[in-house]
């Protein structure tokens, strides 16, 4: 079975502190992303990456960076937490054409 | 620039059917789809549908194309409250746009 996998589903921090939240797909896909989903707002794009060391910016970039090192690893990087950073934060990977978008179940990120 | 618009929430009797609806901007969409969130996971792929397709139907699933218009549209038949969710639409060309998602209610 297919899978785009998040390494923590709850996830809670202090305020200042570096945060790094991973994300792992199994299906050679070329396209992941990293979006965060608040209430009211819907899915906003944080990071995007189309390639090995390749990255993005979506629509709300700033206090986030991203890595990926590999093409299967694609790592979302706070690098000062702070409370407006609270939100579910969601994993997706695709193929290069825009096919077959799936996504992680989600790391629930609380900032205190 | 590109937008994908949606109700924000849909409340249907248990065995009615449902109809989520959705427009789109981007004429250039290759792909459009409709994603199913539960309350605290991810985003479920429900189904797809090719842009040069009008119609496609997955049991209780029928997504309806209207391209001129550029209107989707999502059919549950016979509703049921595992059906209870957020139903995102979504368009696609290289990148993903979603809309806001519409919270589907079942009474009973």
């Amino acid at each position: 079975d297919v899978k785009v996998t998040q390494s923590s589903r709850y996830l809670v921090k202090r305020t200042g502190e570096k945060v790094f939240l991973e994300c792992v797909q199994d299906m050679d896909h070329e396209n992941m992303f990293w979006y965060r989903q608040d209430p009211g707002l819907g899915l906003r794009l944080i990071y995007f990456s189309y390639d090995v060391k390749m990255k993005e910016k979506g629509d709300i970039p700033e206090g986030y960076s991203v890595s990926r090192e590999k093409k299967e690893r694609f790592s979302l990087i706070l690098e000062s937490a702070s409370t407006n950073q609270t939100s579910m934060y969601l994993c997706a990977s695709s193929f290069r054409g825009g096919y077959g978008y799936t996504f992680g179940s989600g790391t629930r990120l609380t900032v205190v | 620039g590109e937008d994908v618009e949606q109700s924000l929430f849909l409340s249907v009797r248990e065995g009615d059917s449902s109809v989520i609806n959705c427009t789109y901007t981007d004429s250039s969409s290759t792909y459009l789809y409709w994603y199913k969130q539960e309350p605290g996971a991810g985003l479920q792929l429900l189904t797809y549908i090719f842009s040069n397709m009008d119609m496609k139907q997955d049991q209780r699933l029928t997504v309806l194309l209207n391209k001129k218009d550029k209107h989707l549209s999502l059919r549950i038949a016979d509703t049921q409250t595992g059906d209870s969710a957020i139903y995102f639409c979504a368009e696609s060309d290289d990148k993903i746009i979603f809309g806001k998602g519409t919270r589907l209610h079942i009474l009973p």
